[in-house]
Protein backbone atom coordinates (compact mmCIF):
# COMPACT_ATOMS: atom_id res chain seq x y z
CA UNK A 1 0.00 0.00 0.00
CA UNK A 2 1.03 3.76 -0.27
CA UNK A 3 3.23 4.87 2.61
CA UNK A 4 3.49 8.44 3.90
CA UNK A 5 6.23 9.75 5.92
CA UNK A 6 5.48 12.98 8.24
CA UNK A 7 8.40 15.15 9.40
CA UNK A 8 9.68 16.45 11.74
CA UNK A 9 8.09 13.56 14.03
CA UNK A 10 8.48 16.51 16.95
CA UNK A 11 8.57 20.61 17.13
CA UNK A 12 9.15 22.78 20.17
CA UNK A 13 8.17 26.49 19.03
CA UNK A 14 8.00 29.88 20.72
CA UNK A 15 4.89 31.84 20.28
CA UNK A 16 4.94 33.52 17.38
CA UNK A 17 7.71 31.50 15.37
CA UNK A 18 6.92 30.12 12.06
CA UNK A 19 7.17 26.27 10.88
CA UNK A 20 7.01 24.13 7.98
CA UNK A 21 5.78 20.13 8.60
CA UNK A 22 6.15 18.01 5.61
CA UNK A 23 4.38 15.05 4.56
CA UNK A 24 5.65 12.86 1.68
CA UNK A 25 4.03 10.50 0.31
CA UNK A 26 5.26 7.05 -2.22
CA UNK A 27 2.31 6.96 -5.08
CA UNK A 28 0.14 9.30 -6.36
CA UNK A 29 -2.83 10.12 -4.74
CA UNK A 30 -6.35 11.63 -5.41
CA UNK A 31 -6.98 13.16 -2.07
CA UNK A 32 -4.82 14.23 0.56
CA UNK A 33 -6.04 15.84 3.70
CA UNK A 34 -4.07 17.63 6.73
CA UNK A 35 -5.94 17.21 10.22
CA UNK A 36 -4.92 18.68 13.69
CA UNK A 37 -5.71 16.26 16.48
CA UNK A 38 -5.66 19.04 19.88
CA UNK A 39 -4.62 17.94 23.23
CA UNK A 40 -8.03 16.89 23.95
CA UNK A 41 -8.04 14.51 21.18
CA UNK A 42 -10.37 16.28 18.58
CA UNK A 43 -9.61 15.54 14.89
CA UNK A 44 -9.97 18.94 13.35
CA UNK A 45 -10.15 18.89 9.18
CA UNK A 46 -7.48 21.46 8.12
CA UNK A 47 -7.46 20.91 4.57
CA UNK A 48 -8.62 19.02 1.66
CA UNK A 49 -5.51 19.61 -0.75
CA UNK A 50 -4.76 16.99 -3.17
CA UNK A 51 -2.97 19.58 -5.61
CA UNK A 52 -2.15 23.21 -5.28
CA UNK A 53 -2.04 26.08 -2.56
CA UNK A 54 -4.57 26.83 0.23
CA UNK A 55 -4.76 29.45 3.17
CA UNK A 56 -7.15 29.35 6.14
CA UNK A 57 -5.79 32.12 8.54
CA UNK A 58 -2.41 31.63 9.92
CA UNK A 59 -2.11 27.98 7.97
CA UNK A 60 -1.67 27.13 5.04
CA UNK A 61 -0.81 24.11 2.66
CA UNK A 62 0.57 23.30 -0.59
CA UNK A 63 0.79 20.37 -2.31
CA UNK A 64 2.81 19.16 -5.34
CA UNK A 65 1.70 16.39 -6.46
CA UNK A 66 4.19 15.55 -9.06
CA UNK A 67 6.82 15.10 -6.68
CA UNK A 68 4.27 13.46 -3.90
CA UNK A 69 5.01 15.80 -1.25
CA UNK A 70 2.70 18.57 0.88
CA UNK A 71 3.82 20.96 3.22
CA UNK A 72 1.75 22.59 6.16
CA UNK A 73 2.80 26.15 7.10
CA UNK A 74 1.80 27.55 10.48
CA UNK A 75 2.66 31.56 10.86
CA UNK A 76 2.55 33.29 14.21
CA UNK A 77 2.68 30.37 16.24
CA UNK A 78 0.15 30.67 19.22
CA UNK A 79 -0.42 27.99 21.91
CA UNK A 80 -3.77 26.76 20.21
CA UNK A 81 -1.45 25.25 17.76
CA UNK A 82 -0.01 22.30 19.58
CA UNK A 83 -0.97 19.02 19.20
CA UNK A 84 -0.68 16.55 16.42
CA UNK A 85 -0.66 16.99 13.16
CA UNK A 86 -1.48 14.36 10.58
CA UNK A 87 -1.66 14.18 6.66
CA UNK A 88 -3.72 11.51 5.13
CA UNK A 89 -3.46 10.43 1.21
CA UNK A 90 -6.05 8.04 -0.71
CA UNK A 91 -4.46 6.50 -4.00
CA UNK A 92 -6.88 4.80 -6.09
CA UNK A 93 -9.53 3.19 -4.11
CA UNK A 94 -11.60 3.64 -0.64
CA UNK A 95 -8.68 3.76 1.89
CA UNK A 96 -7.40 7.32 3.41
CA UNK A 97 -3.89 6.30 5.25
CA UNK A 98 -2.64 8.69 7.60
CA UNK A 99 1.02 9.61 7.98
CA UNK A 100 2.55 8.99 11.97
CA UNK A 101 1.76 12.74 12.70
CA UNK A 102 4.01 15.52 13.78
CA UNK A 103 3.55 16.62 17.56
CA UNK A 104 3.54 20.27 17.87
CA UNK A 105 4.41 22.18 20.80
CA UNK A 106 4.11 26.27 21.06
CA UNK A 107 5.50 27.76 24.22
CA UNK A 108 4.18 30.54 25.58
CA UNK B 1 -26.51 19.85 12.54
CA UNK B 2 -24.61 17.77 15.14
CA UNK B 3 -22.15 16.30 12.62
CA UNK B 4 -20.55 12.69 13.79
CA UNK B 5 -22.16 11.41 16.92
CA UNK B 6 -20.11 8.40 18.80
CA UNK B 7 -20.70 7.18 21.24
CA UNK B 8 -19.83 6.11 24.58
CA UNK B 9 -16.79 8.54 25.33
CA UNK B 10 -15.10 5.90 27.67
CA UNK B 11 -15.95 1.90 28.21
CA UNK B 12 -14.04 -0.54 30.30
CA UNK B 13 -14.65 -4.07 29.22
CA UNK B 14 -13.48 -7.80 30.74
CA UNK B 15 -11.60 -9.71 27.94
CA UNK B 16 -14.15 -11.83 26.42
CA UNK B 17 -17.52 -9.48 26.79
CA UNK B 18 -19.00 -7.93 23.49
CA UNK B 19 -20.02 -4.69 23.01
CA UNK B 20 -20.78 -1.83 19.98
CA UNK B 21 -19.48 1.49 19.13
CA UNK B 22 -22.51 3.22 17.93
CA UNK B 23 -22.02 6.00 14.99
CA UNK B 24 -24.42 8.73 13.94
CA UNK B 25 -23.81 11.13 11.21
CA UNK B 26 -26.48 13.43 10.35
CA UNK B 27 -24.97 15.63 6.97
CA UNK B 28 -26.37 12.70 4.74
CA UNK B 29 -22.53 11.61 4.03
CA UNK B 30 -22.53 8.11 1.60
CA UNK B 31 -18.66 7.21 3.48
CA UNK B 32 -18.43 6.56 6.93
CA UNK B 33 -15.30 4.81 8.42
CA UNK B 34 -13.95 3.69 11.62
CA UNK B 35 -9.94 4.04 12.94
CA UNK B 36 -8.23 2.59 15.51
CA UNK B 37 -5.38 5.21 17.23
CA UNK B 38 -2.86 3.69 18.97
CA UNK B 39 0.55 5.61 20.59
CA UNK B 40 3.06 5.32 17.45
CA UNK B 41 1.24 3.50 15.14
CA UNK B 42 -1.19 6.69 14.21
CA UNK B 43 -4.67 6.16 12.70
CA UNK B 44 -5.27 2.88 11.14
CA UNK B 45 -8.74 1.68 9.47
CA UNK B 46 -10.65 -0.56 10.42
CA UNK B 47 -13.94 -0.58 8.25
CA UNK B 48 -15.61 1.69 6.24
CA UNK B 49 -18.99 1.69 3.98
CA UNK B 50 -19.46 3.72 0.62
CA UNK B 51 -23.42 3.64 1.12
CA UNK B 52 -25.92 1.59 3.23
CA UNK B 53 -25.65 -1.77 2.36
CA UNK B 54 -21.96 -1.90 1.51
CA UNK B 55 -19.28 -2.67 3.82
CA UNK B 56 -15.38 -3.69 3.12
CA UNK B 57 -12.39 -4.25 5.27
CA UNK B 58 -9.52 -1.93 5.96
CA UNK B 59 -6.16 -2.43 7.17
CA UNK B 60 -6.64 -3.80 10.67
CA UNK B 61 -10.40 -5.60 10.97
CA UNK B 62 -9.46 -8.88 12.79
CA UNK B 63 -11.75 -9.10 16.17
CA UNK B 64 -14.60 -6.22 14.67
CA UNK B 65 -17.78 -6.59 12.52
CA UNK B 66 -19.59 -3.54 10.64
CA UNK B 67 -23.16 -3.18 9.55
CA UNK B 68 -24.84 -0.55 7.33
CA UNK B 69 -28.61 -0.78 7.28
CA UNK B 70 -28.99 3.40 7.36
CA UNK B 71 -26.93 6.15 5.61
CA UNK B 72 -27.10 7.91 8.72
CA UNK B 73 -25.65 4.91 11.61
CA UNK B 74 -22.22 2.44 10.95
CA UNK B 75 -22.40 0.79 14.31
CA UNK B 76 -18.68 -0.89 15.36
CA UNK B 77 -19.06 -4.45 17.12
CA UNK B 78 -16.41 -5.91 18.99
CA UNK B 79 -18.10 -9.84 19.28
CA UNK B 80 -15.19 -10.77 21.97
CA UNK B 81 -12.68 -8.12 23.75
CA UNK B 82 -9.40 -8.55 23.94
CA UNK B 83 -6.98 -6.53 26.00
CA UNK B 84 -5.09 -5.83 22.23
CA UNK B 85 -8.48 -3.83 21.01
CA UNK B 86 -7.60 -1.36 23.69
CA UNK B 87 -7.17 2.02 21.65
CA UNK B 88 -8.91 4.77 21.37
CA UNK B 89 -11.89 4.22 18.50
CA UNK B 90 -12.64 7.59 15.65
CA UNK B 91 -15.68 7.13 13.75
CA UNK B 92 -15.57 9.29 10.48
CA UNK B 93 -17.66 10.55 7.44
CA UNK B 94 -17.38 12.13 3.63
CA UNK B 95 -19.83 13.19 1.45
CA UNK B 96 -18.52 11.01 -0.65
CA UNK B 97 -16.00 7.85 -1.15
CA UNK B 98 -13.11 9.68 -3.45
CA UNK B 99 -12.84 13.05 -3.09
CA UNK B 100 -14.21 15.10 -0.20
CA UNK B 101 -13.37 16.18 3.12
CA UNK B 102 -13.15 13.99 6.29
CA UNK B 103 -15.00 14.40 9.42
CA UNK B 104 -14.14 12.78 12.56
CA UNK B 105 -16.48 12.32 15.53
CA UNK B 106 -14.85 12.90 19.11
CA UNK B 107 -13.91 9.48 19.83
CA UNK B 108 -14.13 6.41 22.30
CA UNK B 109 -11.88 5.39 24.34
CA UNK B 110 -11.44 2.14 25.24
CA UNK B 111 -10.07 -0.43 28.16
CA UNK B 112 -9.93 -4.12 27.63
CA UNK B 113 -8.71 -5.52 30.93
Amino acid sequence: GIQVEQSPPDLILQEGANSTLRCNFSDSVNNLQWFHQNPWGQLINLFYIPSGTKQNGRLSATTVATERYSLLYISSSQTTDSGVYFCAVKAAGNKLTFGGGTRVLVKP
Amino acid sequence: NAGVTQTPKFQVLKTGQSMTLQCAQDMNHEYMSWYRQDPGMGLRLIHYSVGAGITDQGEVPNGYNVSRSTTEDFPLRLLSAAPSQTSVYFCASSYSRVAEKLFFGSGTQLSVL
